[in-house]
């Protein structure tokens, strides 16, 4: 597609709920990140696949959150058992290259809401 | 490690005037450095990149930005703002290549509001 996708737009889970955030990068795009924004905050970087390798993943909050690109191209974002403080705005970015100098574009995000 | 520092964290203008957003940058190195703007319910739009070329830095929509490495600074301007530029403003770091951090890092961002 033109741009990056991100579904659901929104999502509302009962604490303790999984979920699945999924993200479809422009295709050909080998870089993909996810980030987590918090209310009133900037991005916060979770993880990051070049293809399929999972090269950086030093920023998810715990081991309840993992990620996956298994194909080199759709990634899934899942957070087991959720709780309150996972209520964010995931967002997804992919390049063409790793390298900086492409740039990176942005999804809308998924909004999670934890109640 | 490097880190980003929006100075303001909300600017109001009157449509027409300049606008000017703050950022300072932390690092041992010339970073890339970005400036991304977030309207509402919206992905985040990339406004300008620089990338160790110019130091002055033209991006979309009148923006420019000029890099000063001896202040580390990286501040946002437009001439004469518009009512459409009201929205969220982030400053965003990012190291060289050969670095081991890949991430993007994000300042805290600057609302900036346009009355007319």
């Amino acid at each position: 597609g033109a741009g990056v996708s991100q579904s659901p737009r929104y999502k509302v889970a009962k604490r303790g709920q999984d979920v699945a955030l999924r993200c479809d990068p422009i295709s050909g795009h080998v870089s993909l990140f996810w980030y987590q924004q918090a209310l009133g905050q900037g991005p916060e970087f979770l993880t990051y696949f070049q293809n399929e390798a999972q090269l950086d993943k030093s920023g998810l909050p715990s081991d309840r959150f993992f990620a996956e690109r298994p194909e080199g191209s759709v990634s899934t974002l899942k957070i087991q058992r959720t709780q309150q403080e996972d209520s964010a705005v995931y967002l997804c970015a992919s390049s063409l290259e790793e390298g900086f100098s492409y740039g990176y574009t942005f999804g809308s995000g998924t909004r999670l809401t934890v109640v | 490690a490097q880190s980003v520092t929006q100075l303001d964290s909300h600017v109001s203008v009157s449509e027409g005037t300049p606008v000017l957003l703050r950022c300072n940058y932390s690092s041992s190195y010339s970073p890339s450095l970005f400036w991304y703007v977030q309207h509402p319910n919206k992905g985040l739009q990339l406004l300008l990149k620089y990338t160790s070329a110019a130091t002055l830095v033209k991006g979309i929509n009148g923006f420019e930005a000029e890099f000063k490495k001896s202040e580390t600074s990286f501040h946002l301007t437009k001439p004469s703002a518009h009512m459409s530029d009201a929205a969220e403003y982030f400053c965003v770091a990012r190291g060289t290549a050969n670095q081991a951090g890949t991430a993007l890092i994000f300042g805290k961002g600057t609302t900036l509001s346009v009355s007319s």
